[in-house]
């Protein structure tokens, strides 16, 4: 079984604060992504990579950075945290190749930014 | 024109019955489908994939893909209450990079 795994389920920050939220997987997976959900807006992409040292920007990546210098973790920076980073983030990896792209999901980690 | 549209709903079937979600996309490039399943304060779990048209059966789940109408679908028989979730539909983009675009959900509610 796939297993993904994110470092934190809650986390309460605040505002201006550097919060680093840290995805592992260990299916050997080449695509790793990460995203944020909020209630009406469904799955929105903040950036993914599909190896090491590689990123693309993906829907939202305005004030998030990532990195990935392992191929079986992917973190998510919030350089100065603000309140309008409060949401539900979701990490998921994929296989790089074929048709197959299934993606699977972290537990996900409910961020408070106060 | 959103890329992957679906009724937000909510969805409502008596238990026992079928349980019907649609999903339309816009790119007719993508090959890869993809219905998740994700309950309140959860992450998406992968229900079923659909590669090619015709029907993909699995238990009581039934992907339906229909490319030249650009359109999937998931039917659910024997609906129970713990079916009670919001289901998310997903399609490969037309890059090549493993991205896919998800529809911002179907919640279905199932009464006892």
């Amino acid at each position: 079984d796939v297993k993904v795994t994110q470092s934190s389920r809650y986390l309460v920050k605040r505002t201006g604060e550097k919060v680093f939220l840290e995805c592992v997987q260990d299916m050997d997976h080449e695509n790793m992504f990460w995203y944020r959900q909020d209630p009406g807006l469904g799955l929105r992409l903040i950036y993914f990579s599909y190896d090491v040292k590689m990123k693309e920007k993906g829907d939202i990546p305005e004030g998030y950075s990532v990195s990935r210098e392992k191929k079986e973790r992917f973190s998510l920076i919030l350089e100065s945290a603000s309140t309008n980073q409060t949401s539900m983030y979701l990490c998921a990896s994929s296989l790089f190749a074929g048709a197959q792209k299934t993606q699977y999901f972290g537990p996900g980690t409910r961020l408070l930014v106060l | 024109q959103k890329e992957v549209e679906q009724n937000s709903g909510p969805l409502s079937v008596p238990e026992g019955a079928i349980a019907s979600l649609n999903c339309t996309y816009s790119d007719r490039v993508s090959q890869s489908f993809f219905w998740y399943r994700q309950y309140s304060g959860k992450s998406p779990e992968l229900i079923m994939s659909i590669y090619s048209n015709g029907d993909k059966e699995d238990g009581r789940f039934t992907a339906q893909l229909n490319k030249a109408s650009q359109y999937v679908s998931l039917l659910i028989r024997d609906s129970q209450p713990s079916d009670s979730a919001t289901y998310l539909c997903a399609v490969s983009s037309s890059s090549n990079t493993g991205k896919l675009i998800f529809g911002q959900g179907t919640t279905l509610q199932v009464k006892p």
